[in-house]
């Protein structure tokens, strides 16, 4: 079975802190991808990556950075938390470069933002 | 400009009956169609998925169908069951495109 492993389950920060969340993925996919979940708007894209290396905005990078120097691990960046990123994060990973792409979700991160 | 829409927040089914949960889209592009379902306090998991080439892919109790004429795609759930009760969301992806564009999600109430 494919595990997407996320370092921790409930993070509380203090506005302005910074923030790390770490995702490993164990079956060598190429895909790493993170998301936030909001209620009422589904899953929102905010970097993935799709190589050692490589990273590309997805639809609400601002505020995050990501890190991926090794293929099996892609981590999410806050600079600087706001109380409006409290949030549900999710990781995903997949090895698809073409068809249904498939994705493959760690239990997610809950932060939370005082 | 939601290209995915899932416009029931909420659906509550009689254990043992039809659940029936829906999907629009608006990109003509899209070739591939997924559902996923998600328990509380855990992400989502994949159930099914679709091809624009066909009509129908079928999973045990869960069937999906696509009406492309009305960008249109279902899944039902026979019979549902306890713990069928999660939010399932409509994703769709475009080729080699690696961003599935997502639904907001509906909540699936199992009553007993």
């Amino acid at each position: 079975d494919v595990k997407v492993t996320q370092s921790s389950r409930y993070l509380v920060k203090r506005t302005g802190e910074k923030v790390f969340l770490e995702c490993v993925q164990d079956m060598d996919h190429e895909n790493m991808f993170w998301y936030r979940q909001d209620p009422g708007l589904g899953l929102r894209l905010i970097y993935f990556s799709y190589d050692v290396k490589m990273k590309e905005k997805g639809d609400i990078p601002e505020g995050y950075s990501v890190s991926r120097e090794k293929k099996e691990r892609f981590s999410l960046i806050l600079e600087s938390a706001s109380t409006n990123q409290t949030s549900m994060y999710l990781c995903a990973s997949s090895s698809v470069t073409s068809g249904a792409n498939v994705l493959t979700f760690g239990a997610g991160s809950r932060l939370t933002v005082l | 400009d939601q290209q995915v829409k899932q416009n029931s927040p909420s659906l509550s089914v009689q254990e043992g009956r039809i659940s029936i949960l829906n999907c629009d889209y608006t990109n003509s592009m899209f070739d591939y169609f997924l559902w996923y379902k998600k328990y509380p306090a855990e992400g989502p998991t994949f159930l099914i998925s679709i091809s624009s080439i066909k009509d129908k892919n079928e999973d045990g109790r869960f069937t999906v169908f696509l009406n492309k004429s009305a960008k249109h795609l279902s899944l039902h759930i026979v019979p549902s069951q306890p713990g069928d009760s999660a939010v399932y969301f409509c994703a769709a992806n475009e080729g080699s495109n690696y961003q599935l564009i997502w639904g907001a999600g509906t909540k699936l109430i199992i009553k007993p």
